[in-house]
Formats: C-alpha cells, structure tokens, sequence
C-alpha cells in the first residue's frame, strides 16, 4: 500500500491541552497534507508541507516534517471540544512519471472532553 | 461560494440497478476524484481525471465508470451495483493535478441492499 499511516487510531485528551498525531510513510514525496473531517461529512483541507520544509504553522496547527525518517507530526495546541475530528495525512508521492495522486491514511479520531 | 456539490446525499437502492451520482465544481478545477470511505480502510480512489476527457483509474475502478465531458462535472456511474459498493464516496478537486489542496463535496452515503 501506498498510504500514509496515522498514528495513534485514537487520540483522547481534555480541553487546553495539546494534541499530537503522527504520519508515516513509504518512499519520497513531493509533498504532504493534513486534512480534518468531521463525522460524516468531507475532509477540510488543514495546512501542505512540501518537501523541502521542515516546519509549517497555521493558527493553532504547527506540522513538521522529517523527511529522512518518512514521517510527519500535527500538532494542535491549546486543544478545543471542537476540535473533535478524524485527521487524515495524505502523500503525494514523488514518482517519475507522477499523475499527481494523492493517499490517505487511515487517520486519527481525535476527541476533546470539555 | 466555492464548492464542490453532490447529489444524491443519501440513496438506498436494490442490486443491479444503474445509478449516477452527480458531482459539480465551481472553482474552475482541472482535477477532479472520487473516492470511498470505508471503516478502517480510510480514503481509497476510485477514478480520477485531470482534465476535460481525460480520466484514469484509482485504486479501487471495479464496478464503476466516470466521465468528463464538460470540466465542472464528474459524474460516477455504477453500473450494476452490488452490496460491496455499500460506501460513502467524496468527490474532490483541484486547481491542476491531485498533489495541491484538494476541496471535497459533502458525501453521498449509498446502500445497496
């Protein structure tokens, strides 16, 4: 398979703390994406990290990538019941002739207690 | 508003009649996918294309057929549907090529029985 691989499958924290999801994945990308979904309902697109960064933040969202260990961490900090989501990675991998697509992963149901 | 519309958002249907679920951008996106989303498999793609008339297989074709005629829509045919096909799809596009922000439609939730 070529998907991304989050980790952990579930994540359960309290409000104000931080939130942290992990990404792994298999061979070279061009770039890598954090998406949110809500239960049931289509993927938000959060924040892109290219290959050549190492760092991005976003609000509340900060996204590093370690490309010499094929792996990427979500960082939501001062975390809120809203919050409260499924996070996906997905990959764009960095082949010859690459057609663009993007993987998923499996993602991380996040849940924030008030 | 941009947007990417689906319709139907919900369809429950019997083995073996054809169906067609519609999917409209507004963006002006070359690229447009769908996908199914199954308990513990995650986002899987099932047909993509990356531009008006040109359109490929994911990972997952079996049992369906697409279409590009016109850039704003991508329809997704089942043809003969079956109860394995019993899924939420997401359509989604983008600006040029699947590896930039993908904006997904709200989902349509099939059963086949």
């Amino acid at each position: 398979s070529q998907q991304g691989e989050e980790d952990p499958q579930a994540l359960s924290i309290q409000e104000g703390e931080n939130a942290t999801m992990n990404c792994s994945y298999k061979t070279s990308i061009n770039n890598l994406q954090w998406y949110r979904q809500n239960s049931g309902r289509g993927l938000v697109h959060l924040i892109l990290i290219r290959s050549n960064e190492r760092e991005k933040h976003s609000g509340r969202l900060r996204v590093t990538l370690d490309t010499s260990k094929k792996s990427s961490s979500l960082l939501i900090t001062a975390s809120r019941a809203a919050d409260t989501a499924s996070y996906f990675c997905a990959t764009d991998y960095n082949r010859g002739s690459t057609l663009g697509r993007l993987y998923f992963g499996r993602g991380t149901q996040l849940t924030v207690w008030p | 508003e941009a947007q990417v519309t689906q319709n139907p958002r919900y369809l429950i249907t019997v083995t073996g009649k054809k169906l067609t679920v519609t999917c409209s951008q507004n963006m002006n996106h070359e690229y447009m996918s769908w996908y199914r989303q199954d308990p513990g498999l995650g986002l899987r793609q099932i047909y993509y294309s990356m531009n008006v008339e040109v359109t490929d297989k994911g990972d997952v074709p079996e049992g369906y057929k697409v279409s590009r005629k016109e850039k704003r829509n991508f329809p997704l045919i089942l043809e003969s549907p079956s109860p394995n096909q019993t899924s939420l799809y997401f359509c989604a596009s983008s600006l040029s090529r699947g590896q930039y922000e993908q904006y997904f439609g709200p989902g349509t939730r099939l059963t086949v029985t």
